[in-house]
Protein backbone atom coordinates (compact mmCIF):
# COMPACT_ATOMS: atom_id res chain seq x y z
CA UNK A 1 0.00 0.00 0.00
CA UNK A 2 1.25 3.32 -0.60
CA UNK A 3 0.36 7.04 1.06
CA UNK A 4 0.92 10.71 0.09
CA UNK A 5 1.62 13.44 2.55
CA UNK A 6 1.41 16.86 1.81
CA UNK A 7 2.82 18.68 4.59
CA UNK A 8 1.41 22.40 4.19
CA UNK A 9 -2.35 22.72 3.61
CA UNK A 10 -2.07 26.34 2.42
CA UNK A 11 0.78 28.14 0.95
CA UNK A 12 0.49 32.15 1.04
CA UNK A 13 2.97 33.77 -1.10
CA UNK A 14 3.78 37.39 -2.79
CA UNK A 15 3.54 37.30 -6.55
CA UNK A 16 7.24 36.73 -7.94
CA UNK A 17 8.54 35.16 -4.83
CA UNK A 18 10.10 31.63 -4.83
CA UNK A 19 7.22 28.31 -3.19
CA UNK A 20 8.13 25.17 -2.49
CA UNK A 21 5.25 22.76 -2.09
CA UNK A 22 6.02 19.43 -0.23
CA UNK A 23 5.28 16.44 -0.44
CA UNK A 24 6.56 12.70 1.23
CA UNK A 25 5.44 9.34 0.44
CA UNK A 26 5.51 5.95 1.36
CA UNK A 27 5.72 2.75 -0.63
CA UNK A 28 6.82 -0.58 -0.40
CA UNK A 29 7.57 -0.85 -4.28
CA UNK A 30 9.12 1.50 -6.66
CA UNK A 31 7.09 4.35 -7.47
CA UNK A 32 5.27 6.71 -10.34
CA UNK A 33 5.19 10.49 -8.68
CA UNK A 34 3.01 13.06 -10.19
CA UNK A 35 1.80 16.78 -9.57
CA UNK A 36 -1.74 18.21 -10.52
CA UNK A 37 -3.09 21.40 -10.37
CA UNK A 38 -6.58 22.19 -9.50
CA UNK A 39 -7.79 25.84 -10.64
CA UNK A 40 -10.69 27.28 -9.32
CA UNK A 41 -13.79 25.43 -11.10
CA UNK A 42 -12.01 22.82 -12.95
CA UNK A 43 -10.68 19.76 -13.30
CA UNK A 44 -7.37 18.36 -12.28
CA UNK A 45 -4.70 19.66 -15.20
CA UNK A 46 -1.07 17.38 -15.03
CA UNK A 47 1.73 19.40 -13.72
CA UNK A 48 4.62 16.85 -14.54
CA UNK A 49 5.50 13.59 -13.51
CA UNK A 50 8.44 11.08 -12.58
CA UNK A 51 8.39 7.68 -13.89
CA UNK A 52 12.32 6.92 -14.51
CA UNK A 53 15.11 8.80 -15.13
CA UNK A 54 16.31 12.09 -14.12
CA UNK A 55 15.23 12.97 -10.81
CA UNK A 56 14.67 16.78 -11.41
CA UNK A 57 11.48 16.64 -13.38
CA UNK A 58 10.36 19.92 -15.61
CA UNK A 59 6.69 20.65 -15.86
CA UNK A 60 4.50 23.30 -17.27
CA UNK A 61 4.02 26.67 -16.24
CA UNK A 62 8.32 26.98 -15.01
CA UNK A 63 7.39 24.29 -11.83
CA UNK A 64 9.76 21.54 -11.46
CA UNK A 65 10.04 19.11 -8.81
CA UNK A 66 12.81 16.75 -7.46
CA UNK A 67 12.77 13.04 -6.67
CA UNK A 68 14.67 12.30 -3.28
CA UNK A 69 14.36 7.90 -2.81
CA UNK A 70 16.37 7.94 0.33
CA UNK A 71 14.25 10.88 1.91
CA UNK A 72 11.27 9.61 0.44
CA UNK A 73 10.17 13.01 -1.32
CA UNK A 74 9.02 14.58 -4.43
CA UNK A 75 8.96 18.46 -3.66
CA UNK A 76 7.27 21.06 -6.53
CA UNK A 77 9.04 24.22 -6.71
CA UNK A 78 9.01 27.21 -8.81
CA UNK A 79 11.56 29.99 -8.39
CA UNK A 80 8.95 33.33 -9.22
CA UNK A 81 5.49 32.40 -8.38
CA UNK A 82 2.53 34.41 -10.99
CA UNK A 83 -1.23 35.64 -9.33
CA UNK A 84 -2.26 32.74 -12.15
CA UNK A 85 -0.46 30.27 -9.97
CA UNK A 86 -2.93 30.54 -7.49
CA UNK A 87 -4.16 27.03 -7.08
CA UNK A 88 -4.76 23.95 -5.41
CA UNK A 89 -1.95 21.17 -5.64
CA UNK A 90 -2.00 17.64 -5.67
CA UNK A 91 0.55 14.92 -5.08
CA UNK A 92 -0.04 11.82 -6.44
CA UNK A 93 1.70 8.34 -6.23
CA UNK A 94 1.48 5.07 -7.83
CA UNK A 95 3.62 2.04 -6.97
CA UNK A 96 2.87 -1.50 -7.82
CA UNK A 97 0.10 -1.20 -10.49
CA UNK A 98 -0.30 0.77 -14.07
CA UNK A 99 -3.95 2.59 -13.24
CA UNK A 100 -3.91 3.82 -9.52
CA UNK A 101 -2.97 6.53 -7.92
CA UNK A 102 -3.22 7.76 -4.90
CA UNK A 103 -3.51 11.31 -4.19
CA UNK A 104 -2.27 13.73 -1.53
CA UNK A 105 -4.79 16.14 0.26
CA UNK A 106 -4.00 19.17 -1.36
CA UNK A 107 -2.14 22.16 -0.73
CA UNK A 108 -3.70 25.79 -1.59
CA UNK A 109 -1.71 27.90 -3.10
CA UNK A 110 -2.43 31.58 -2.84
CA UNK A 111 -0.16 33.98 -4.63
CA UNK A 112 -0.99 37.20 -3.20
CA UNK A 113 0.12 41.05 -5.46
CA UNK B 1 -6.42 17.38 -26.93
CA UNK B 2 -7.69 14.88 -24.65
CA UNK B 3 -11.27 16.10 -23.47
CA UNK B 4 -13.41 14.37 -20.88
CA UNK B 5 -16.71 15.87 -20.53
CA UNK B 6 -19.20 15.31 -17.17
CA UNK B 7 -22.85 15.84 -18.00
CA UNK B 8 -23.46 17.90 -15.41
CA UNK B 9 -21.56 20.89 -13.76
CA UNK B 10 -24.13 20.74 -10.52
CA UNK B 11 -26.64 18.57 -9.20
CA UNK B 12 -28.82 19.03 -6.63
CA UNK B 13 -30.61 16.14 -5.79
CA UNK B 14 -33.23 14.82 -2.30
CA UNK B 15 -31.96 11.95 -0.22
CA UNK B 16 -33.62 8.89 -1.53
CA UNK B 17 -33.16 9.42 -5.68
CA UNK B 18 -30.76 7.39 -8.26
CA UNK B 19 -28.54 9.38 -9.37
CA UNK B 20 -26.82 9.15 -12.71
CA UNK B 21 -23.51 10.88 -13.68
CA UNK B 22 -22.08 10.52 -16.97
CA UNK B 23 -18.21 10.41 -18.19
CA UNK B 24 -17.47 10.87 -21.65
CA UNK B 25 -13.62 10.71 -23.22
CA UNK B 26 -13.00 11.36 -26.98
CA UNK B 27 -9.49 9.58 -26.50
CA UNK B 28 -10.18 5.74 -27.21
CA UNK B 29 -8.96 5.94 -23.60
CA UNK B 30 -9.42 1.81 -22.12
CA UNK B 31 -8.96 3.17 -18.34
CA UNK B 32 -11.70 5.19 -16.65
CA UNK B 33 -12.51 5.99 -13.01
CA UNK B 34 -14.40 7.91 -10.79
CA UNK B 35 -12.99 10.24 -7.79
CA UNK B 36 -15.02 12.24 -5.21
CA UNK B 37 -13.11 15.23 -3.91
CA UNK B 38 -13.86 16.62 -0.08
CA UNK B 39 -12.42 19.60 1.46
CA UNK B 40 -9.72 18.47 3.13
CA UNK B 41 -9.30 14.67 1.95
CA UNK B 42 -7.74 15.05 -1.35
CA UNK B 43 -9.71 12.56 -4.06
CA UNK B 44 -10.28 9.62 -3.40
CA UNK B 45 -10.81 6.56 -6.34
CA UNK B 46 -14.81 5.40 -6.12
CA UNK B 47 -14.67 2.87 -8.93
CA UNK B 48 -12.34 1.83 -12.15
CA UNK B 49 -12.68 0.49 -15.33
CA UNK B 50 -10.14 -0.84 -17.55
CA UNK B 51 -12.06 -2.21 -20.48
CA UNK B 52 -15.70 -1.93 -21.51
CA UNK B 53 -18.52 -4.09 -18.90
CA UNK B 54 -15.13 -4.07 -16.84
CA UNK B 55 -14.99 -2.51 -13.08
CA UNK B 56 -12.55 -2.50 -10.43
CA UNK B 57 -13.89 -1.10 -6.79
CA UNK B 58 -11.37 1.52 -5.60
CA UNK B 59 -11.24 2.53 -1.98
CA UNK B 60 -14.74 3.61 -1.14
CA UNK B 61 -16.87 1.70 -3.53
CA UNK B 62 -20.15 1.78 -0.60
CA UNK B 63 -23.46 3.19 -1.86
CA UNK B 64 -22.19 3.55 -5.83
CA UNK B 65 -22.61 1.35 -8.97
CA UNK B 66 -20.94 1.78 -12.40
CA UNK B 67 -21.50 0.94 -15.68
CA UNK B 68 -19.63 0.94 -18.86
CA UNK B 69 -21.59 -0.12 -21.96
CA UNK B 70 -19.17 1.88 -24.40
CA UNK B 71 -15.35 2.73 -24.76
CA UNK B 72 -16.09 6.63 -24.61
CA UNK B 73 -18.59 6.34 -21.35
CA UNK B 74 -18.57 5.36 -17.43
CA UNK B 75 -21.30 6.47 -15.58
CA UNK B 76 -21.57 6.49 -12.15
CA UNK B 77 -24.90 5.70 -10.32
CA UNK B 78 -25.91 6.26 -6.56
CA UNK B 79 -28.64 4.36 -6.03
CA UNK B 80 -30.48 6.25 -3.40
CA UNK B 81 -28.76 9.59 -2.74
CA UNK B 82 -27.92 10.04 0.71
CA UNK B 83 -26.51 13.90 2.31
CA UNK B 84 -23.26 12.26 3.02
CA UNK B 85 -22.44 11.99 -0.65
CA UNK B 86 -22.69 15.64 -1.09
CA UNK B 87 -19.42 15.89 -3.03
CA UNK B 88 -17.41 16.64 -5.95
CA UNK B 89 -17.22 14.21 -8.53
CA UNK B 90 -14.47 13.88 -10.73
CA UNK B 91 -14.47 11.38 -13.91
CA UNK B 92 -11.30 10.62 -15.86
CA UNK B 93 -9.33 8.49 -18.51
CA UNK B 94 -6.03 7.25 -19.42
CA UNK B 95 -4.47 4.78 -22.06
CA UNK B 96 -3.44 1.32 -20.71
CA UNK B 97 0.18 0.97 -21.01
CA UNK B 98 2.91 -0.90 -19.46
CA UNK B 99 3.97 2.25 -16.92
CA UNK B 100 1.67 4.44 -15.81
CA UNK B 101 -0.31 6.58 -18.05
CA UNK B 102 -1.15 10.22 -17.40
CA UNK B 103 -4.78 10.50 -16.11
CA UNK B 104 -6.73 13.53 -17.65
CA UNK B 105 -9.63 14.95 -15.55
CA UNK B 106 -13.04 15.92 -16.35
CA UNK B 107 -14.82 19.53 -15.07
CA UNK B 108 -16.36 18.04 -12.41
CA UNK B 109 -19.66 17.87 -10.76
CA UNK B 110 -20.78 19.95 -8.04
CA UNK B 111 -23.67 17.37 -6.36
CA UNK B 112 -25.37 18.50 -3.16
CA UNK B 113 -28.20 15.95 -1.73
CA UNK B 114 -30.43 17.53 0.71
Amino acid sequence: AQSVTQLDSQVPVFEEAPVELRCNYSSSVSVYLFWYVQYPNQGLQLLLKYLSGSTLVKGINGFEAEFNKSQTSFHLRKPSVHISDTAEYFCAVSGGSNYKLTFGKGTLLTVNP
Amino acid sequence: DVKVTQSSRYLVKRTGEKVFLECVQDMDHENMFWYRQDPGLGLRLIYFSYDVKMKEKGDIPEGYSVSREKKERFSLILESASTNQTSMYLCASSQRGVLMETQYFGPGTRLLVL
